[in-house]
C-alpha cells in the first residue's frame, strides 16, 4: 500500500499481558514516529527514530515501553505488564526526511486494557 | 518548554460562513507550526505548515493560517466551509533542532446545514 499502515488495528489486553504493536512506514521514508493518543486529546509524542537510530525516547511513559525498528523499516511498540492507564490510540507516522517536516501518520491502533 | 494551546474545544459553524480556528503556542525562538485534520476513522493529514518567510501560508482544501509573532498564534482560517470539513483539528508545533512535534488538544469542528 501506498500509506502507513498499522496493525493490528484493535487490541484488547487483560492487565498485565504485553502487547506488541506493528508500524510498516512508507517505503524509503527516513523517519518514524509513535503517539500515544488519549481520548479527547492531541496526540503525545512517544519515541522518534532516524532509520534504525532511536534519537529520541523521552517521551515514553516508562520502563515498560519499548520501541524498536530494527532494519529503518519496520517498527514495533512494545509494552509490557499493560496496566489500564495504556488504554489509548497508538499512532505511527513517517516522514521522508528530517523530524520537522510533513508526517504521514496511519490509522492507529486502539489498545484497551481491561 | 514547548506547549500549544487550542481554546477552543468545539465550535459549530453553518455550512458556507467562514472559519476561523485558534492556536497558541509557547516557543522561545521561531517555531515549526503545524495543523493537521483528523477525519473519523482516518489518519491525520496535513494541511498546511510554517517554517519560515510568508507569514500567511496556504494550505490543502482552501484552508490558510497566518503565523503572527507578537501574539505567539497561527490560526486557521477558511472562508467558506463545507460539510466535509466537519472533523477534529490540531494545531503542532516542532522546535529546531529538536525531533518533537507537540500537538495541542484538538477542536472539534462540526458544520450545520
Amino acid at each position: 500500500g501506498a500509506g502507513v499502515s498499522q496493525s493490528p488495528r484493535y487490541k484488547v489486553a487483560k492487565r498485565g499481558q504485553d502487547v506488541a504493536l506493528r508500524c510498516d512506514p512508507i517505503s524509503g521514508h527516513v523517519s518514524l514516529f509513535w503517539y500515544q493518543q488519549a481520548l479527547g486529546q492531541g496526540p503525545e509524542f512517544l519515541t522518534y527514530f532516524q532509520n534504525e537510530a532511536q534519537l529520541d525516547k523521552s517521551g515514553l511513559p516508562s520502563d515498560r515501553f519499548f520501541a524498536e525498528r530494527p532494519e529503518g523499516s519496520v517498527s514495533t511498540l512494545k509494552i509490557q505488564r499493560t496496566q489500564q492507564e495504556d488504554s489509548a490510540v497508538y499512532l505511527c507516522a513517517s516522514s521522508p526526511t528530517g523530524a520537522l517536516n510533513e508526517q504521514f501518520f496511519g490509522p492507529g491502533t486502539r489498545l484497551t486494557v481491561l | 518548554a514547548q506547549s500549544v494551546t487550542q481554546p477552543d474545544i468545539h465550535i459549530t459553524v453553518s455550512e458556507g460562513a467562514s472559519l476561523e480556528l485558534r492556536c497558541n503556542y509557547s516557543y522561545g525562538a521561531t517555531p515549526y507550526l503545524f495543523w493537521y485534520v483528523q477525519s473519523p476513522g482516518q489518519g491525520l493529514q496535513l494541511l498546511l505548515k510554517y517554517f519560515s518567510g510568508d507569514t500567511l501560508v496556504q494550505g490543502i482544501k482552501g484552508f490558510e493560517a497566518e503565523f503572527k509573532r507578537s501574539q505567539s498564534s497561527f490560526n486557521l482560517r477558511k472562508p467558506s466551509v463545507h460539510w466535509s470539513d466537519a472533523a477534529e483539528y490540531f494545531c503542532a508545533v516542532g522546535a529546531t533542532g529538536g525531533f518533537k512535534t507537540i500537538f495541542g488538544a484538538g477542536t472539534r469542528l462540526f458544520v450545520k446545514a
